[in-house]
């Protein structure tokens, strides 16, 4: 089966700092990776998804295959990142059926 | 073009009833998705629906079901609702890129 993990339930840095949220996937065949965020009474949105290989937001995500990781990053994080970031995992392109981490709270402080 | 929507959008009912939640996908979109949303488990897939027929399922007790309709509006029940089940209720449409996730329903089983 696959699993998602995201070892961090809370990242906490200040404004201007570089982020990064960690992302590890387990998962025999080749998954499709995304990462989801929440804002503050916000509906869950689609940030980024690694087919696509954009920055959005600033934010970057690289698949590593060979760690089986896809961690977010921004060089520069702004208090308008302050969101919970989910990693998630489709098994096809389909993505029908997604596999979240658990999540990771982003605050950023000014 | 307008966002999934879910009705009720909160809900409080008492252990031993049944409550049915309803999800209306975005515009031509044929694929539904449900997931529960709890803070110890995080997002959990209960089931898919393409085209009227279960297409994926979770590893959800029975007491969970679901349907889709003709014209793609979908609803899910929970019969003899226990405290646990107390939780974030998302429904997703899909499209060419990714989910779109509904703003949710809320139970709560007293």
């Amino acid at each position: 089966a696959q699993r998602v993990t995201q070892p961090e339930k809370l990242l906490s840095v200040f404004k201007g700092a570089p982020v990064e949220l960690k992302c590890n996937y387990s998962y025999s065949g080749s998954p499709e990776l995304f990462w989801y965020v929440q804002y503050s009474r916000q509906r869950l949105q689609l940030l980024l998804r690694h087919i696509s290989r954009e920055s959005i937001k600033g934010f970057t995500a690289d698949l590593n295959k060979g760690e089986t990781s896809f961690h977010l990053k921004k060089p520069f994080a702004q208090e308008e990142d302050s969101a919970m970031y989910y990693c998630a995992l489709s098994k096809d392109s389909g993505y029908s059926t997604l596999t979240f981490g658990k999540g990771t709270m982003l605050l950023v402080s000014p | 073009k307008a966002g999934v929507t879910q009705t009720p959008r909160y809900l409080i009912k008492t252990r031993g009833q049944q409550v049915t939640l309803s999800c209306s996908p975005i515009s031509g979109h044929r694929s539904v998705s449900w997931y529960q949303q709890t803070p110890g488990q995080g997002l959990q897939f209960l089931f898919e629906y393409f085209s009227e027929t279960q297409r994926n399922k979770g590893n959800f007790p029975g007491r969970f079901s679901g349907r889709q309709f003709s014209n793609s509006r979908s609803e899910m029940n929970v019969s003899t609702l226990e405290l646990g089940d107390s939780a974030l209720y998302l429904c997703a449409s899909r499209g060419s890129d990714t989910q779109y996730f509904g703003p949710g329903t809320r139970l709560t089983v007293l």
